[in-house]
């Protein structure tokens, strides 16, 4: 089945570690997302792609990296830089960038600190 | 950015009941959508609605672009209808509000 997976599900990070988030597409998408979700709150853009190679910053980039190697692939390391990294990462894909394409979801991670 | 308002933001019902949750915002935007959040955190797509009405099962949506609002009727709740549902518009990135937590109770 087409979609997009998350991996690990749950994730525990030790002070002054990075982590790096899983998130693979297998349905074409040219564009791919990450969110951070807050409990209570919506969500929040950490950056996304339009196509390999290329990336910008969304809302809230400080503290996060990611690279666009293939297609299907878009992972989100949390630096040691983050100080309050303990959220829901949801990563996202859609065939494009921009408002005509809906956006698809993962199943989320959650990041704890240890 | 563009500013996205839910209310209510919190709703309980009595299984059966019907009920409308609304989204305001703030500029013109280029899309909507409205996702349901369960309790294991999945965001499922609802609709993809950047004007009219379209539904699907016990669930629709109206969106009234010139008016900056949408809205998501639920009718004849089930208890599987709990969890989160957020609106989320399109401008240049996807920006999402607050959400409505619904209770639904058997």
């Amino acid at each position: 089945d087409g979609g997009i997976t998350q991996s690990p599900k749950y994730l525990f990070r030790k002070e002054g570690q990075n982590v790096t988030l899983s998130c693979e597409q297998n349905l074409n998408h040219d564009a791919m997302y990450w969110y951070r979700q807050d409990p209570g709150q919506g969500l929040r853009l950490i950056y996304y792609s339009q196509i390999v190679n290329d990336f910008q910053k969304g809302d809230i980039a400080e503290g996060y990296s990611v690279s666009r190697e293939k297609k299907e692939s878009f992972p989100l390391t949390v630096t040691s830089a983050q100080k309050n990294p303990t959220a829901f990462y949801l990563c996202a894909s859609s065939m494009k960038q921009g408002g005509n394409q809906p956006q698809h979801f993962g199943d989320g991670t959650r990041l704890s600190i240890l | 950015g563009i500013q996205v308002e839910q209310s209510p933001p919190d709703l309980i019902l009595q299984e059966g009941a019907n009920s409308t949750l609304r989204c305001n915002f703030s500029d013109s935007v280029n899309n909507l959508q409205w996702f349901h959040q369960n309790p294991w955190g999945q965001l499922i797509n609802l609709f993809y609605i950047p004007s009219g009405t379209k539904q699907n099962g016990r669930l629709s949506a109206t969106t009234v672009a010139t008016e900056r609002y949408s809205l998501l009727y639920i009718s004849s709740s089930q208890t599987t209808d709990s969890g989160v549902y957020f609106c989320a518009v399109y401008d240049y990135k996807l920006s999402f509000g607050a959400g409505t937590t619904v209770t639904v109770r058997a």
